[in-house]
């Protein structure tokens, strides 16, 4: 399995954006690029994928750097709700086979708000 | 619709018993994962179950086990419990799309003694 690389913490603050890091450089072209965050007490929730564009959704965004060697999670505006551990998974074959997920999990990033 | 459901959400146990612990996915979701998370390991992933057939082991002992039923409900089971056994076990569901990712449950902590 492809490993990914992230800072054990972060912090940051209230109302401002968020850039979390996460480097894979041992990515193959099959690869999909998921983040997952786990909020206190809780089972991990999904936040965002992709594979080679930059992707936005509700939550958060996501950019992939041209040679997937790494890639960003953007918050755009952190609230005290976002301070969670936040998990940057290579998932093999995205969606191609039918729901097959074995996750990857490193330690991520605990990423911390201050108010 | 309703979220994955883990049962019980708490469990104390004695050394050399076998536990069972249960997720109901989310209604439609054929695929379920079964995860144990320690503070010293992580995240770690057991197994996943597809229509009734394991896919995917991960590297545990033969002392956990799982299963899926015709209704995607799934159990796994451990034996023979060791103290280290004691963490938090977590199941997930995906669609088969996999689109939305995979939906985690709240997990069930199991204490063993």
């Amino acid at each position: 399995d492809a490993k990914t690389t992230q800072p054990n913490s972060m912090e940051s603050n209230e109302e401002e954006p968020v850039h979390l890091p996460c480097n894979h450089s041992t990515i193959s072209g099959t690869d999909y690029i998921h983040w997952y965050r786990q909020l206190p007490s809780q089972g991990p929730e999904y936040v965002i994928h992709g594979l080679t564009s930059n992707v936005n959704n509700r939550m958060a965004s996501l950019a992939i750097a041209e040679d997937r060697k790494s890639s960003t999670l953007i918050l755009h505006r952190a609230t005290l709700r976002d301070a969670a551990v936040y998990y940057c998974i290579l998932r093999e074959g995205g969606f191609i086979i039918q729901g097959a997920q074995k996750l990857v999990f490193g330690q991520g990033t605990r990423l911390t708000i201050n108010p | 619709k309703a979220g994955v459901t883990q049962t019980p959400r708490y469990l104390i146990k004695t050394r050399g018993q076998q536990v069972t612990l249960s997720c109901s996915p989310i209604s439609g979701h054929r695929s379920v994962s079964w995860y144990q998370q320690t503070p010293g390991q992580g995240l770690q992933f057991l197994f996943e179950y597809f229509s009734e057939t394991q896919r995917n082991k991960g590297n545990f002992p033969g002392r956990f086990s799982g299963r899926q039923f015709s209704n995607s409900r799934s159990e796994m089971n451990v034996s023979t419990l060791e103290l280290g056994d004691s963490a938090l076990y977590l199941c997930a569901s995906t669609e088969d799309s996999g689109v939305l990712g995979a939906f985690f449950g709240q997990g069930t902590r199991l204490t063993v003694v």
